[in-house]
């Protein structure tokens, strides 16, 4: 699976909205684009997926660039409770409910 | 609700004794689990993949003989620490995904085990 680049740490105000990017220039046309976060001391959960469409959940929407070799996590108004480190993840098609390979990921600050 | 659990949350040990961490899927079965460790500040790192009826897939560095997985039934996974040392003190967590949901997995909320 391709690797991905993630800025370190990010910050946010309460009930705004933040966009917390992902570049993956190596990208095969079969990797999914996957996200994940993980709130301080849990395990991670699983935030939204997409192939190539953008793609909207009751948690995020996922904007894909027309080129798929960056993709955007958008939370539309964040909450204390999104502070959380995401983590942006390719996974090729044929590697379905096999393991998740990490990266660093971006730490997540939501201020008051 | 959670759909996998882990077992202990939180474990202390003293150096040289053996911990078992167990990760159940509960509302589905599991042919695959994984597990992982993460230090702290770190991301997740993959152990191995737990298979269900045979032996488990270990990723390289990570110490077969140390780190016993057992995937005894459909639903559970066992992680057994042997031996522990202080630098095995570490997060773990186990994940699994449902048969006809593959592209999400799910994670257990993790076991915390301090090594004395």
């Amino acid at each position: 699976d391709a690797k991905t680049t993630q800025p370190n740490s990010m910050e946010s105000n309460e009930e705004e909205p933040v966009h917390l990017p992902c570049n993956h220039s190596t990208i095969s046309g079969t990797d999914y684009i996957h996200w994940y976060r993980q709130l301080p001391s849990q395990g991670p959960e699983y935030v939204i997926h997409g192939l190539t469409s953008n793609v909207n959940n009751r948690m995020a929407s996922l904007a894909i660039a027309e080129d798929r070799k960056s993709s955007t996590l958008i939370l539309h108004r964040a909450t204390l409770r999104d502070a959380a480190v995401y983590y942006c993840i390719l996974r090729d098609v044929a590697n379905q409910g096999g393991k998740l390979i990490f990266g660093q990921g971006t730490e997540l600050s939501v201020k008051p | 609700g959670a759909v996998v659990s882990q077992h202990p949350s939180w474990v202390i040990c003293k150096s040289g004794t053996s911990v078992k961490i167990e990760c159940r899927s509960l509302d589905f079965q599991a042919t695959t689990m994984f597990w992982y460790r993460q230090f702290p500040k770190q991301s997740l790192m993959l152990m191995a993949t737990s298979n269900e009826g045979s032996k488990a897939t270990y990723e390289q560095g990570v110490e077969k003989d140390k780190f016993l997985i057992n995937h005894a039934s459909l639903t559970l996974s066992t992680l057994t620490v042997t031996s522990a040392h202080p630098e095995d003190s570490s997060f773990y967590i186990c994940s699994a995904s449902r048969r006809l949901a593959k592209n999400i997995q799910y994670f257990g909320a993790g076991t915390r085990l301090s090594v004395l």
